[in-house]
């Protein structure tokens, strides 16, 4: 178990549809990654936030938007789905920002858009 | 920028015989690098991490792997694989300064054959 728990494990909704995925990073983690898993992308990352603001951004959809609360956790916001945005979505958290720290995963949120 | 290259998008191998899964990156800086694991249905788990010293990195359930700079290489080995192996394997790489932007590769995935 590592401590990162995302909610909900599977969501299924259509086209031009809205979710939120949840993220509780593992205690004392101040750094949250969110990371986009497809077939033939692979592991994308996102974007990160360190206790409450935008430290870095990736191949992030000007449809999807982060944040990230007061206690830590954070939502991801998908918006205006289309098909190709079925994917496995990844959180992880570490204590820090610096690159020495190993980043410990969610277990993912399938989502399925029809 | 940096970018992580994984040769093998698939290795089979026997049970009981040794397994290489290579990775090479580039970096216009100096890295950390990871090695990270993923079974079915399930979030990646760190195996082992190389950030300075020794270039011989030994992580856990047997694996280990071995930093080569002038090769930009970090390649991961077992000498004895098992069943329990059968997974998704991911190499990662982190500039060693400034926040931290972890790049993934594409992943290999291991099948272990009885």
């Amino acid at each position: 178990d590592s401590g990162v728990t995302q909610t909900p494990k599977h969501l299924i909704t259509a086209t031009g549809q809205r979710v939120t995925l949840r993220c509780s990073p593992r205690s004392g983690d101040l750094s949250v990654y969110w990371y986009q898993q497809s077939l033939d992308q692979g592991l994308q990352f996102l974007i990160q936030y360190y206790n409450g603001e935008e430290r870095a951004k990736g191949n992030i959809l000007e449809r999807f938007s982060a944040q990230q609360f007061p206690d830590l956790h954070s939502e991801l916001n998908l918006s205006s789905l289309e098909l190709g945005d079925s994917a496995l979505y990844f959180c992880a958290s570490s204590p820090q920002t610096g690159g020495n720290s190993p980043l410990h995963f969610g277990n993912g949120t399938r989502l399925t858009v029809t | 920028a940096q970018s992580v290259t994984q040769l093998d998008s698939q290795v089979p191998v026997f049970e009981e015989a040794p397994v290489e899964l290579r990775c090479n990156y580039s970096s216009s800086v100096s890295v950390y690098l990871f090695w990270y694991v993923q079974y079915p249905n399930q979030g990646l788990q760190l195996l082992l991490k190389y950030l300075s010293g020794s270039t011989l990195v030994k992580g856990i359930n047997g694996f280990e792997a071995e930093f080569n700079k002038s090769q930009t290489s970090f390649h991961l080995r077992k000498p004895s694989v098992h069943i329990s192996d059968t997974a998704e394997y991911f190499c990662a790489v982190s500039p060693s300064g400034g926040y931290q932007k972890v790049t993934f590769g594409i992943g290999t995935k291991l099948q272990v054959i009885p």
